[in-house]
């Protein structure tokens, strides 16, 4: 069945440090990906997306790149904030075909310290 | 105003009680969803409903019973809990738009105990 992979945490960084998050997946046909983010005590919030190979998702300094070759959707932040501190999750999805279900990977926490 | 809301927040109870979860969504959305979060911070879909139609139905045991009295609602029927139900559990809610990749939002997740 599909899945997603994605780095284990905790990340600890800096202020203003470079954050990466790995993501890769598995699936047949052509997944929709996305990453989630879930703040302490919150539900997920869609961060950004991307539909198909090639398409960069970006939103709040975020952005990751859908790259079929390596079947990875990592995401990337130039400059983080102590306010990015929060669980991320990598997601695909099949669309109406498989229900519209969103497939998680296991969570990244990132702690970001001032 | 929230957008998909549950009750209760926090559940605490014996193993072999009975317990429901309640989800609201006031977007006009027509799919609702249930997903389970373990210990671990792994999620995975339970159910979906699309117009009050069983649309998924994931490897849940039966003790699990979704009911969706009208498609604004969507509540989580659990029986004989057993302590590995210990989990947050959250609704989602979506709009159908053929084509289109149809956004997910969530509810701030309902945070189950048995002891």
């Amino acid at each position: 069945g599909d899945s997603v992979t994605q780095m284990e945490g905790p990340v600890t960084l800096s202020e203003e440090a470079f954050l990466t998050i790995n993501c890769t997946y598995t699936a047949t046909g052509y997944p929709s990906l996305f990453w989630y983010v879930q703040y302490p005590g919150e539900g997920l919030q869609l961060l950004l997306k991307a539909t198909k190979a090639d398409d960069k998702g970006s939103n709040k300094g975020f952005e990751a790149t859908y790259r079929k070759e390596t079947t990875s959707f990592h995401l990337e932040k130039g400059s983080v904030q102590v306010s990015d501190s929060a669980v991320y999750f990598c997601a695909l999805s099949k669309g109406k075909a498989a229900g519209n279900k969103l497939t998680f990977g296991g969570g990244t926490r990132v702690l970001v310290k001032p | 105003d929230t957008a998909v809301s549950q009750t209760p927040k926090y559940l605490v109870t014996q193993m072999g009680n009975d317990k429901s979860i309640k989800c609201e969504q006031n977007l006009g959305h027509d799919t609702m969803y249930w997903y389970k979060q373990d210990s671990k911070k792994f999620l995975k879909i339970m159910f979906s409903y699309n117009n009050k139609e069983l649309i998924i139905n994931e490897t849940v045991p039966n003790r699990f019973s979704p009911k969706s009295p009208d498609k604004a609602h969507l509540n989580l029927h659990i029986n004989s809990l057993e302590l590995g139900d210990s989990a947050v559990y959250f609704c989602a809610s979506s709009q159908e738009a053929p084509g289109q990749f149809n956004e997910q939002f969530f509810g701030p997740g309902t945070r189950l105990t048995v002891l």
